[in-house]
C-alpha cells in the first residue's frame, strides 16, 4: 500500500521556536510538496522539490525552508515559529510524468499550533 | 497565474439528495489537467479524478458524474444519490507547470458537503 507519512500528526510550539516537519514516501517518487491549508483559503504551496537536493518556492514561502537530502523525505522547516503560522501542514508526493501532470498522494497531515 | 474558484463554501443536503459542487477555472495554458479530491473527517485528501484538457468527455464513477466545459471553464462534480458517507470537503484543483517544468497543482478554498441522515 502505497504510502507518504508525516512525522507528527499534532505539534504545539512556542513563538520563536525552530520547527521539523518531516514527510517521507515509499513510492519513489521523483516530486514532494508542502501544502498550508487554512479555512476559507484552500491548500496553498509553500515549496516542492522535483529532485533530491532542488527545491522550488511555492506561493508562501516566506517564513519556512525546506529540505531534500534523500529522494524519500522531504522536511519543512519554520526557522523562528510564528502565531501566523498555526495551521495544518499537508505533505504530498507525485511521479515525475513529464508534461503529464501526476495524481499527488497526500499524508495525514500535521496539525501546528503556535502559542 | 492559473486560478480555482470554488464559490460554494458549504452545502448541506438531506441523503438521497443529488448535489453539485462547482468548479471554476482560470488558464492560459492550452495543456493542462484538472483535479478533484476529497477530505473526509480523518484528514486525509483522497483522488477522485483528473482529466486533461484535450478531453471533454464526461465522466461517471458509480453515483459520481463529472462534467467538463472548456466553453465555460468550469468542472462540476455531481454526486447522485448522497449518502451519508459523502459528507467531507472536496477541493477542485488545476495543474500549473513550475519554472523547472515540474507539475504542481493549484488548489480551490474548498465545499463542505454535509449530507444528513
Amino acid at each position: 500500500d502505497v504510502k507518504v507519512t508525516q512525522s507528527s500528526r499534532y505539534l504545539v510550539k512556542r513563538t520563536g521556536e525552530k520547527v521539523f516537519l518531516e514527510c517521507v514516501q515509499d513510492m519513489d517518487h521523483e516530486n514532494m510538496f508542502w501544502y498550508r491549508q487554512d479555512p476559507g483559503l484552500g491548500l496553498r504551496l509553500i515549496y516542492f522539490s522535483y529532485d533530491v537536493k532542488m527545491k522550488e518556492k511555492g506561493d508562501i514561502p516566506e517564513g519556512y525552508s525546506v529540505s531534500r537530502e534523500k529522494k524519500e523525505r522531504f522536511s519543512l522547516i519554520l526557522e523562528s515559529a510564528s502565531t501566523n503560522q498555526t495551521s495544518m501542514y499537508l505533505c504530498a508526493s507525485s511521479l515525475e510524468e513529464g508534461w503529464v501532470t501526476g495524481e499527488l498522494f497526500f499524508g495525514e497531515g500535521s496539525r501546528l499550533t503556535v502559542l | 497565474a492559473q486560478k480555482v474558484t470554488q464559490a460554494q463554501t458549504e452545502i448541506s443536503v438531506v441523503e438521497k439528495e443529488d448535489v453539485t459542487l462547482d468548479c471554476v477555472y482560470e488558464t492560459r495554458d492550452t495543456t493542462y489537467y484538472l483535479f478533484w479530491y476529497k477530505q473526509p473527517p480523518s484528514g486525509e485528501l483522497v483522488f477522485l479524478i483528473r482529466r486533461n484538457s484535450f478531453d471533454e468527455q464526461n465522466e461517471i464513477s458509480g453515483r459520481y458524474s463529472w462534467n467538463f466545459q472548456k466553453s465555460t471553464s468550469s468542472f462540476n462534480f455531481t454526486i447522485t444519490a448522497s449518502q451519508v458517507v459523502d459528507s467531507a470537503v472536496y477541493f477542485c484543483a488545476l495543474s500549473e507547470p513550475s519554472i523547472q517544468g515540474a507539475q504542481k497543482l493549484v488548489f480551490g478554498q474548498g465545499t463542505r458537503l454535509t449530507i444528513n441522515p
